[in-house]
């Protein structure tokens, strides 16, 4: 497709369920990276990947995070047993590599845990 | 502390008036500097981007970068309502990796 895209747009869920959170990135792209943004936050950085190793994944928040991107394109971010506090808006951006500055960002999937 | 700080604003300003945003950083060594436009429920999008000191100038848009008191400026002229967004500041290490993010701040330009 002609940008990022993530899906699903929306999703709701029971506290202690897990979801899969999916990106998928411009083609061609070797970088991406995973953001949260709380209500009125700026953007929290989680994780971000070098085709499929992730140099960089120190802005995970527990353990119920993971991340993981195969064939060097799509990408998933799993929360496992949310909580509410996962609430949030999770962003995915992709960029032609890691040194260029000009990554772009998807729709975003909003997540809402009851 | 933050490594980045900007002020969330909200700020609302009249149509037609110059728009100075703006975000100061704590480690020396970020190299690219950055600022992304975000509409309500809609991902960042990158307006300008800036490397080490110096101006940068695009359309009303003048991105002003000073390494020296580690200060980064956006300036908007002739501002629109279709301006009307949150903008971030954003920078990377010179060693590449994360851009690390301000909080956003809130504008709203009023016809």
């Amino acid at each position: 497709g002609a940008g990022v895209s993530q899906s699903p747009s929306n999703k709701v869920t029971e506290k202690g369920k897990d979801v899969e959170l999916r990106c998928d990135p411009i083609s061609g792209h070797t970088a991406l990276y995973w953001y949260r943004q709380s209500l009125g936050q700026g953007l929290e950085f989680l994780i971000y990947f070098q085709g499929n190793s992730a140099p960089d994944k120190s802005g995970l928040p527990s353990d119920r995070f993971s991340a993981e991107r195969t064939g060097g394109s799509v990408s998933t971010l799993t929360i496992q047993r949310t909580q509410q506090e996962d609430s949030a808006v999770y962003l995915c951006a992709s960029s032609l590599y890691q040194e260029n500055t000009e990554a772009f960002f998807g729709q975003g999937t909003r997540l809402t845990v009851v | 502390q933050k490594e980045v700080e900007q002020d969330p604003g909200p700020l609302s300003v009249p149509e037609g008036a110059i728009v100075s945003l703006n975000c100061t950083y704590s480690n020396s060594a970020f190299q690219y500097f950055m600022w992304y436009r975000q509409y309500s429920r809609k991902g960042p999008e990158l307006l300008m981007y800036t490397y080490s000191s110096g101006n940068k100038e695009d359309g009303r848009f003048t991105a002003q970068v000073d390494k020296s008191s580690k200060y980064i400026s956006l300036f908007i002229r002739d501002s629109q309502p279709s301006d009307s967004a949150t903008y971030l500041c954003a920078m990377i290490h010179n060693q590449g990796g994360k851009l690390i993010f301000g909080q956003g701040t809130e504008l709203s330009v009023k016809p």
